[in-house]
């Protein structure tokens, strides 16, 4: 257990409301990441933070926003949420010597859009 | 672009015996490093083995195993003695060392008792 939790785990919400997912940390670890999880896609990365106020889009980026203004928390808004963005997400961090990183995965939210 | 590649969208597997999960993937990178993960019903993300590409001895965890096949870019997940604990979506994951994974798009893994 990396002391990664998201929350909420579960969310409910209609098309054209904004929402934000927390990812939040214990250990103080630079890098963290928002992925999503689709059925026939596995895992793609949205965006990721290699420490405070440094972040970068992933492959999926598109509708999504992040913040880190402090070390533990990595926000992840959709400003305008769309049916598309239906899916589980997760937040992971990275542990390890450089370049050799493991990466420790959260709960996983399950966002709906209506 | 880097990719990973999981044919297998499902298999299955009688307890006790083994059971071989393929991944390959495509990078021109020399240096790299490679990764199976379970996830359960749960939907935890469970780091299962990991392999660095610079190693040529094939990575073990207990009942589980790699064959890495770097010219062929190559790198299977064997079981053995398959329990019902293992039943799982397994994915393959590939990192460059720029911290970013590449995901597979996973193996349904059924453990038939």
């Amino acid at each position: 257990d990396a002391g990664i939790t998201q929350s909420p785990r579960h969310k409910v919400t209609e098309t054209g409301t904004p929402v934000t997912l927390r990812c939040h940390q214990t250990e103080n670890h630079r890098y963290m990441y928002w992925y999503r999880q689709d059925p026939g896609h596995g895992l793609r990365l949205i965006h990721y933070s290699y420490g405070v106020k440094d972040t970068d889009k992933g492959e999926v980026s598109d509708g999504y926003s992040v913040s880190r203004s402090k070390t533990e928390d990595f926000l992840l808004t959709l400003e305008s949420a769309t049916s598309s963005q239906t899916s589980v997400y997760f937040c992971a961090i990275s542990v390890g010597l450089a370049g050799a990183d493991e990466q420790f995965f959260g709960p996983g939210t399950r966002l709906t859009v209506l | 672009a880097q990719t990973v590649t999981q044919s297998q969208p499902e298999m299955s597997v009688q307890e006790a015996e083994t059971v071989t999960l393929s991944c390959t993937y495509d990078t021109s990178e020399s240096d790299y490093y490679l990764f199976w993960y379970k996830q359960p019903p749960s939907r935890q993300m469970i780091l299962v083995i990991r392999q660095e590409a610079y190693k040529q001895q094939n990575a073990t965890e207990n009942r589980f195993s790699v064959n890495f096949q770097k010219a062929a870019k190559s790198f299977s997940l064997k079981i053995s003695d398959s329990q019902l604990g293992d039943a799982a979506m397994y994915f393959c994951a590939f990192d460059s060392g720029t911290y970013k994974y590449i995901f597979g798009t996973g193996t349904r893994l059924k453990v038939l008792a």
